[in-house]
């Protein structure tokens, strides 16, 4: 089973800023199958990007997601007040895929 | 427009039963497969059972096999999780996701969740 390892925990920033945010793997992820999803309080989870780099429908392109093999990285390039909530990057390439990260939050400084 | 809409859930006492319904609209729902997943009071997300789009394969994370069953019944576009044994790990918000094809485990549309109680 693949584990997947998100850094940091918690990610203080203010709105305009930049936002990096790391999933790391414990073994390489097949096809760069690595998707990024974000939660915000009291919601359903929302799918931003899939395939490591593709954004998933009506996701801003101040979303960007990197990486292959077992770093992937989500970028925010400038933090608006709405972003502000907990990220989670799951693989799917291997099958049956259960493996989530254990999220990041990113909070408002 | 793709809407997943959960039902089910509630209070329950340890070692109880309860059956979770997610109603689908939107979509042709005997194309894809179906997943819950599930989220414990503060906690993150975790992956709880997924079936294929005809239901003719099922699997399930091991804290719930045995436990639960997922089943689907295409006629009515209705997604089921039948939950038996219940412990108090078992807490959490209930989510329905629809998968992005037959089973290729990318949810892209997730319904709001069902609270799952265990308690005496």
């Amino acid at each position: 089973e693949i584990v997947l390892t998100q850094s940091p925990g918690t990610l203080s920033l203010s709105p305009g800023e930049r936002a990096t945010l790391s999933c790391r793997a414990s073994q390489s992820v097949s096809s760069s199958y690595l998707a990024w999803y974000q939660q915000k309080p009291g919601q359903a989870p929302r799918l931003l990007i899939y395939g490591a780099s593709s954004r998933a429908t009506g996701i801003p392109d101040r979303f960007s997601g990197s990486g292959s093999g077992t770093d992937f990285t989500l970028t925010i390039s400038r933090l608006e007040p709405e972003d502000f909530a907990v990220y989670y990057c799951q693989q799917y390439g291997s099958s049956p895929a259960w493996t989530f990260g254990q999220g990041t939050k990113v909070e408002i400084k | 427009e793709v809407q997943l809409v959960e039902s089910g859930g509630g209070l329950v006492q340890p070692g109880g039963s309860l059956r979770l319904s997610c109603a689908a609209s939107g979509f042709t729902f005997s194309s894809y497969a179906m997943h819950w997943v599930r989220q414990a009071p503060g906690k993150g997300l975790e992956y709880v059972s997924a079936i294929s789009s005809n239901g003719g394969s099922t699997y399930y994370a091991n804290s719930v096999k045995g436990r639960f069953t997922i089943s689907r019944d295409n006629s009515k576009n209705t997604l089921y999780l039948q939950m038996g044994s219940l412990r108090a790990e078992d807490m959490a918000v209930y989510y329905c996701a629809r998968d992005v094809g037959f089973l290729e485990w990318l949810l892209t549309y997730w319904g709001q969740g069902t609270l799952v109680t265990v308690s005496s």
